[in-house]
């Protein structure tokens, strides 16, 4: 099984800031990678997949890197909207899909 | 546009089986996608479960495949979860989703339905 890391746990950050998210698996994922946001009580929302691709709606402001064990999310500048608590995914090789412990962006 | 809505017990005694359902709506489940199962127990993080083709065949997250089967009704335009021998480590948020962007991802999910394991 494929394991995710992320980090740092907790972010924490002003409006207007930067976020960088990292995110590394124990063996190679390729591009299989995702990224998602999740708010108190609500589904996770899918952010990024394979990597770099934003999905269906998502704001220029957030972008993904990297390729396979290490992978970057960033929110250019962070809009109030943001703070939440973010996964990473993957898919390579499944079953399983795994998924990182998640990293919380909260206001500073 | 895909919806899911999850039903189910809330509550689920010790030993015994959770069986949730979810129902599609704005697609039908016989033209593909993989439809999964994901939980989340309370304060902590993602937990595949497993998925299900269109086609009937299954994946299952290897930690809990003895207890776990996912079937799927063209007919009723739903796909369900069954887990086996529950305990409190069971309570969770339990999530139906699925890929249209590829397999594997999640783009659409249902809004999760908490089910807790007590007697």
């Amino acid at each position: 099984e494929i394991v995710l890391t992320q980090s740092p746990a907790t972010l924490s950050l002003s409006p207007g800031e930067r976020a960088t998210l990292s995110c590394r698996a124990s063996q190679s994922v390729s591009s299989y990678l995702a990224w998602y946001q999740q708010k108190p009580g609500q589904a996770p929302r899918l952010l990024i997949y394979d990597a770099s691709n934003r999905a269906t709606g998502i704001p220029a402001r957030f972008s993904g890197s990297g390729s396979g064990t290490d992978f970057t999310l960033t929110i250019s500048s962070l809009e109030p909207e943001d703070f939440a608590v973010y996964y990473c995914q993957q898919r390579s090789n499944w079953p399983p899909i795994t998924f990182g412990p998640g990293t919380k962006v909260d206001i500073k | 546009q895909v919806q899911l809505q999850e039903s189910g017990p809330g509550l689920v005694k010790p030993s015994e089986t959770l069986s949730l359902t979810c129902a599609v709506s704005g697609y039908s489940i016989s033209s593909g996608y993989y439809w999964g199962w994901i939980r989340q127990p309370p304060g902590k993080g993602l937990e595949w479960i497993g998925s299900i083709y269109h086609s009937g065949s299954t994946y299952y997250n290897p930690s809990l495949k003895s207890r776990v089967t996912i079937s799927v009704d063209t007919s009723k335009n739903q796909f369900s979860l069954k887990l086996s021998s529950v305990t409190a480590a069971d309570t969770a948020v339990y999530y139906c989703a699925t890929g249209e962007v590829e397999p594997g991802y999640f783009d659409y999910w249902g809004q999760g339905t908490l089910v807790t394991v007590s007697s």
